[in-house]
């Protein structure tokens, strides 16, 4: 069965910074395409970023609000997937969901994590 | 890069038919085959229903059904149920970087 379990949800005040982590589990992490999703209070869903599997470059991709803000990385000794938010703004107040799949279709979602920037 | 277009709710009765669509560009959902769709209860996670316009994943009932018409996807729910009263959200694969585009999310409610 496949799991993906987010953390590192909290309150920050702008121009903080978070990490967030995915722990991966029932499907081979190494190979896949992960993408973090996230979802503001009341709104849709936007996507924020994703990695390659290291066999298709391991490169990394982001939506243009956060573009060099947010780094995604993962760990494929640990099925790990991470989001380090730097320079964090109001807007990005958001639950943050940790998902699979590659050609904009996402196969597997996580509970998501709930990141609240204010002062 | 604006949201791919869906109508804010939709609505309607146990039993009936009803469809969502999600209106893009040729750049988007009339040039690929890669619409999703998407199943969000309140305050949980979205739930993978549709992907390449049609195919339903291993344990979606059969009676969501998905279709594309030029730059028009389309998610028919058939013998609407109580249980299927939730926001829907469509996908697309898009040609400008990073390829990636959701539709604004329709909220169906069953009356």
């Amino acid at each position: 069965e496949v799991q993906l379990v987010e953390s590192g949800g909290d309150l920050v005040k702008p121009g903080g910074s978070l990490r967030l982590s995915c722990a991966a589990s029932g499907f081979t992490f190494s190979n896949a395409w992960m993408s973090w999703v996230r979802q503001a209070p009341g709104k849709g869903l936007e996507w924020v970023g994703r990695i390659k599997s290291k066999t298709d470059g391991g490169t990394t991709d982001y939506a243009a609000p956060v573009k060099g803000r947010f780094t995604i990385s993962s760990d494929d000794s640990k099925n790990t997937l991470y989001l380090q938010m730097n320079s964090l703004k109001t807007e990005d107040t958001a639950v943050y969901y940790c998902t699979t799949g590659r050609a904009a279709r996402f196969d597997y979602w996580g509970q998501g994590t709930l990141v609240t920037v204010s002062s | 890069q604006s949201a791919l277009t869906q109508p804010a709710s939709v609505s309607g009765s146990p039993g009936q038919s009803i469809t969502i669509s999600c209106t893009g560009t040729s750049s988007d959902v009339g040039g690929y085959n890669y619409v999703s769709w998407y199943q969000q209860h309140p305050g949980k996670a979205p739930k993978f229903m549709i992907y390449d316009v049609s195919n339903r994943p291993s344990g979606v009932s059969n009676r969501f059904s998905g279709s594309k018409s030029g730059n028009t996807a389309s998610l028919t729910i058939s013998g609407l149920q109580a249980e299927d009263e939730a926001d829907y959200y469509c996908s697309s694969f898009t040609s400008s970087s990073p390829h990636v585009i959701f539709g604004g999310g329709t909220k169906l409610t069953v009356l």
